[in-house]
């Protein structure tokens, strides 16, 4: 069974432009995660999306916004990226949600210069 | 005061060595204790999950969770290069999902 693929997996961007992350997690999966992580942060949950609904979201600004399509494949947005933006983005995917067995895409690694 | 505490490291120990990772968590309603291995350039992967406390054994590597004092470990036995990674903690009670910041652990061949 293929794993979690993420595309772009590296991206640089500058201050004020916005990008858009996509996912697509294991078939049979319907719940899909996203997370940032930094150096100095670690791994900061995002949101969770499940079945086309957002179920949970983090402590994060509205700038960062994602969707879920009825093939489970989730987009993740940030418009005016601000440099702090910088990260690793990974998404997850599981079962039924359980996110103690989620698996973990390889990650987009962002760059805003 | 963060929700897990993680030691960052980094650890370093002689290849055929016991390892003892740990973590720190500060509220008793998290009832699900993960750790995941990260190596570099890739996204993490679920080593063994706990519920409640007790230990969990799987080949070389044991879970361990003590509620009573908030603190979970993981032992590696017999250390390999390969274990060479990342470990990060993560706890989980209800919609709450927290990750340590991860302990960076090579193995000397």
């Amino acid at each position: 069974k293929a794993g979690v693929t993420q595309t772009p997996r590296y991206l640089i961007k500058t201050r004020g432009q916005q990008v858009t992350l996509s996912c697509s997690p294991i078939s049979g999966h319907r719940s899909v995660s996203w997370y940032q992580q930094t150096p100095g942060q670690g791994l900061q949950f995002l949101f969770e999306y499940f079945s086309e609904t957002q179920r949970n979201k983090g402590n994060f600004p509205g700038r960062f916004s994602g969707r879920q399509f009825s093939n489970s494949r989730s987009e993740m947005n940030v418009s005016t990226l601000e440099l702090g933006d910088s990260a690793l983005y990974l998404c997850a995917s599981s079962y039924q949600g359980n996110r103690e067995t989620q698996y973990f895409g390889p990650g987009t690694r962002l760059l805003v210069l | 005061q963060k929700e897990v505490e993680q030691d960052p490291g980094p650890l370093s120990v002689p290849e055929g060595a016991i390892v003892s990772l740990n973590c720190t968590y500060s509220n008793s309603a998290f009832q699900y204790f993960m750790w995941y291995r990260q190596y570099s350039r890739k996204g993490p992967e679920l080593l063994m999950y706990t519920y409640s406390s007790g230990n969990k054994e799987d080949g070389r590597f044991t879970a361990q969770v003590d509620k009573s004092s908030k603190y979970i470990s993981l032992f590696i036995r017999d250390s390999q290069p390969s274990d060479s990674a990342t470990y990060l903690c993560a706890v989980r009670g209800g919609n709450q999902f927290y990750f340590g910041t991860g302990t960076s652990l090579t193995v000397i061949p």
